[in-house]
């Protein structure tokens, strides 16, 4: 089975912090994600990886970056938190990007930003 | 961009019930999946559909993919408090990313 940990499944932080969100995969997967998670939002694609160091911008980029110097580990940063970047936050990974493909998500991370 | 109505947005059943989820698109999909998630949990894949029309079965759950792949629908028999949780449809376009929909949140009471 296929296991993708995120570090927290909670943290608080203060406005203006840096914060790493972290995400291990222990499936050897190419392809990882992060997407942010809001009511009646939905899932919005925050960045992708298709390979070591490699990246590409989602749908909502601004304010994170990414970090991916290990296959296994996708690191999310939020490099001066804001109250709006209160949200679930959710990792995922997929083998290929063929159409039919699984995502399998990790459990989340509730961050809250004071 | 391509985006992905989900109704209804919330759904109160009584165990034993039938209900149908849909998922409508302006946007052609080559692929649209269905996913679960229970609170606290990241999203679990239900099923994947692909091809106009196909239809898919799991155990109580119907899963239908429309004709001209621009809109599905998750049927569920007999609901259980077990199925209670949020629903997702995610469709796929051209490219490597998944559109979700906003979500359905059923609570099945027994």
């Amino acid at each position: 089975d296929v296991k993708v940990t995120q570090s927290s499944r909670y943290l608080v932080k203060r406005t203006g912090e840096k914060v790493f969100l972290e995400c291990v995969q222990d499936m050897d997967h190419e392809n990882m994600f992060w997407y942010r998670q809001d009511p009646g939002l939905g899932l919005r694609l925050i960045y992708f990886s298709y390979d070591v160091k490699m990246k590409e911008k989602g749908d909502i980029p601004e304010g994170y970056s990414v970090s991916r110097e290990k296959k296994e580990r996708f690191s999310l940063i939020l490099e001066s938190a804001s109250t709006n970047q209160t949200s679930m936050y959710l990792c995922a990974t997929t083998t290929s990007l063929k159409s039919y493909n699984e995502q399998f998500f990790g459990p989340g991370t509730r961050l809250t930003v004071l | 961009t391509q985006l992905l109505e989900q109704s209804p947005q919330f759904l109160s059943i009584q165990e034993g019930e039938n209900l149908t989820v849909y998922c409508n698109s302006s946007s052609v999909f080559s692929s649209l999946q269905w996913y679960r998630q229970e609170p606290g949990e990241g999203p679990v894949l239900l099923v994947t559909v692909v091809t106009g029309g196909e239809v898919k079965k799991l155990k109580r759950l119907t899963f239908q993919f429309g004709d001209a792949r621009k809109d599905s629908s998750l049927h569920i028999t007999a609901a259980q408090p077990g199925d209670t949780g949020l629903y997702l449809c995610a469709g796929r376009g051209s490219n490597y990313k998944l559109t979700f929909g906003k979500g359905t949140l059923l609570t099945v009471n027994p």
